[in-house]
């Protein structure tokens, strides 16, 4: 159980135009969803948190008109990554939580990596 | 973004050794996590900890949440070959939807 999947694995795109990026909740339903962004070598960083049925939140320093966020549903989040430059070229991982055994915490996509040309 | 400190950076160990690592943050924490995450996918757990002196195991991996909420330390013992990757801690609220704040990571590589 708990598993949470990523759509696409790797994108390539032009400078300029937007991506978009899904993350499902496979086995479960989420009413919240992180996104978070990780350059190489380094650690994850936490972008926003996604709410079923309302804004997302962002964290201090990350453009909301930049990086759309839609929690369409209880299983489905998007990120959209609008006009796209290559300092944007980075890993994209989402996180649900869920309840597996006796661990009451949140479960990782594969991340998405998107390289800008 | 806020991160907390974790340490060594860095091991390079040989196989059947045990490893130490640990994290400390100027925050308390109410949940402390250990994921490990392999090149190019996502972390996953490995350890979830949710009260404060709680000692966990899993399999090889033990760790432990510190006493003042603001640690905790994960130890591998026996170390194999797949053991290679990255291990992060982080701190997290009361409730599975608050949100992670992540260590900064250690990078394991084990020789045979």
């Amino acid at each position: 159980g708990a598993v949470v999947s990523q759509h696409p694995s790797r994108v390539i795109c032009k400078s300029g135009t937007s991506v978009k990026i899904e993350c499902r909740s496979l086995d479960f339903q989420a009413t919240t969803m992180f996104w978070y962004r990780q350059f190489p070598k380094k650690s994850l960083m936490l972008m926003a948190t996604s709410n079923e049925g309302s804004k997302a939140t962002y964290e201090q320093g990350v453009e909301k008109d930049k990086f759309l966020i839609n929690h369409a549903s209880l299983t489905l989040s998007t990120l959209t990554v609008t006009s796209a430059h290559p300092e944007d070229s980075s890993f994209y991982i989402c996180s649900a939580p869920s309840l597996v055994g006796f661990s009451d915490t949140q479960y990782f996509g594969p991340g998405t990596r998107l390289t800008v040309l | 973004g806020q991160q907390l400190n974790q340490s060594p950076q860095s091991m390079f160990i040989q196989e059947g050794e045990d490893v130490s690592m640990n994290c400390t943050s100027s925050s308390i924490f109410n949940t402390w996590l250990w994921y490990k995450q392999d090149p190019g996918e996502g972390p996953v757990l490995l350890i979830a900890l949710y009260k404060a002196g709680e000692l966990t195991s899993n399999g090889r991996l033990t760790a432990q949440f510190g006493i003042t909420r603001k640690d905790s330390f994960l130890n591998i013992s026996a170390s194999i070959p797949s053991d290679v990757g990255i291990y992060f801690c982080a701190g997290q609220g009361s409730y599975n939807t608050d949100k992670l704040i992540f260590g900064t990571g250690t990078r394991l590589q084990v020789f045979p």
